[in-house]
């Protein structure tokens, strides 16, 4: 089965400060995914990210693509207690196929 | 507009029941997407209708099956249910592939 692993599993910071999330894989992806999911919801879309190193910002949350389209990185800026939930990458091969990775699951402490 | 429909919320049935959970995707999405979610493995793909064909599936057993009506609404069905089908069951649907799924707020299976 092919995986996509994230590291770290677990994180818990305090408000304010910084943090980087990373997916990585052996594969090579047409695009990558990152979600976000609260307790009790399913994942909510965060980006999509298409072109190796390509970088999106989405506020305070900066997206990066690997140049060889194999990982990519989530990092938060001063992080808000809004901020906690479980982050997901899902890497998506050819038209059809979704591989979601391992999970982040990030607490931001006020 | 209304997001992705998954009824119901919560369901507790015994083992060897057999149980179906519905899935209404966005209006306008013709790909409606199933996943298993549980803290050991994650999310797993179940399966993916696309114009009420299966045009992709998992490594799920035989037991778990699904089908998508001319409406694009969704339907799974577990039979003969274990102990180890407890999980947050999501139904994600999409434009097509490759556009980013939009999920629903799952139903949560619990086995006894």
């Amino acid at each position: 089965t092919q995986l996509l692993e994230q590291s770290p599993q677990f994180l818990s910071i305090q408000e304010g400060e910084n943090l980087t999330v990373y997916c990585n894989s052996s594969s090579v992806f047409s695009s990558l995914q990152w979600y976000r999911q609260e307790p009790g919801e399913g994942p909510v879309l965060l980006v999509t990210v298409v072109t190796g190193g390509e970088v999106k910002k989405l506020k305070r949350l900066t997206f990066q693509f690997g140049d060889a389209r194999k990982d990519s990185s989530l990092h938060i800026t001063a992080a808000q207690p809004g901020d906690t939930g479980l982050y997901l990458c899902a890497g998506v091969k050819g038209t059809y196929k979704y591989i979601f990775g391992t999970g982040t699951r990030l607490k931001v402490l006020a | 507009k209304a997001g992705v429909t998954q009824t119901p919320r919560y369901l507790i049935k015994t083992r060897g029941q057999q149980v179906t959970l519905s899935c209404s995707p966005i209006s306008g999405h013709r790909s409606v997407s199933w996943y298993q979610q549980t803290p050991g493995q994650g999310l797993q793909f179940l399966f993916e209708y696309f114009s009420e064909t299966q045009r992709n599936k998992g490594n799920f057993p035989g037991r778990f099956s699904g089908r998508q009506f001319s409406n694009s609404r969704s339907e799974m069905n577990v039979s003969t249910l274990e102990l180890g089908d407890s999980a947050l069951y999501l139904c994600a649907s999409s434009l097509d592939l490759g556009y980013g799924y939009t999920f629903g707020s799952g139903t949560r299976l619990t086995v006894v």
